[in-house]
């Protein structure tokens, strides 16, 4: 089992608050990513970082921003959630040289 | 055009049974490739590897033709354990970034 974390599972929030999702890891992997969700639809990058300090935007325009000041700590925040940001959110990380990505468990964000 | 196209399915199979599906991919540059699987409301998980020589693990068989830019996945003798979505991935860049397909559905019935 992967050993890799996300809070809140899930979280039902108005519009215009500020929200932080929360991935941590413990496996001392560099590498770490966020993806986007929709159900039946495939997943979208909209996040990674490759190492402390490192974070770049992915393929999905997304209005979140991350943060990596720990390696094992990679938080997704939205200044202010609307209805369109109703989605499944995923953590992911690998170790570098490796492509086979652990995944978390998600967190699934509804918003008001 | 999506980079990773699936047929949605569902694929119902009896159980026992054999059940093939694939995947294409528009990036010829494309360099690896994956097989994940994503129970119901649950994480992606990697299923296998698909190397250019094909490869199998247990009941899994994978395959890549790189000529038709298509993967393919073949799970036999299935169980209802194998019920799942069947995620097509592919690795783009030398960074391993990678593009989902949206997954194959299948469905192993009693």
């Amino acid at each position: 089992e992967a050993d890799i974390y996300q809070t809140p599972r899930y979280l039902v929030i108005g519009t215009g608050k500020k929200i932080t999702l929360e991935c941590s890891q413990t496996m001392g992997h560099d590498k770490m990513y966020w993806y986007q969700q929709d159900p039946g639809m495939e997943l979208h990058l909209i996040h990674y970082s490759y190492g402390v300090n490192s974070t770049e935007k992915g393929d999905l325009s997304s209005e979140s921003t991350v943060s990596r000041i720990r390696t094992e700590h990679f938080p997704l925040t939205l200044e202010s959630a609307r209805p369109s940001h109703t989605s499944q959110y995923l953590c992911a990380s690998s170790r570098v040289g490796e492509e086979t990505q652990y995944f978390g468990p998600g967190t699934r964000l509804l918003v008001l | 055009r999506k980079e990773v196209e699936q047929d949605p399915g569902p694929f119902n199979v009896p159980e026992g049974a054999t059940v093939a599906f694939n995947c294409t991919y528009s990036n010829s540059a494309s360099q690896s490739f994956f097989w994940y699987r994503q129970d119901c409301r649950k994480e992606p998980k990697l299923l296998m590897s698909v190397y250019s020589s094909g490869n199998e693990d247990g009941r899994f068989t994978a395959q890549l033709n790189r000529a038709s830019q298509y993967i393919s996945l073949l799970i036999r003798d299935s169980k209802l354990s194998d019920s799942a979505t069947y995620l097509c991935v592919v690795t783009t860049d030398s960074w391993g970034k990678l593009q989902f397909g949206a997954g194959t559905q299948v469905v192993v019935t009693p």
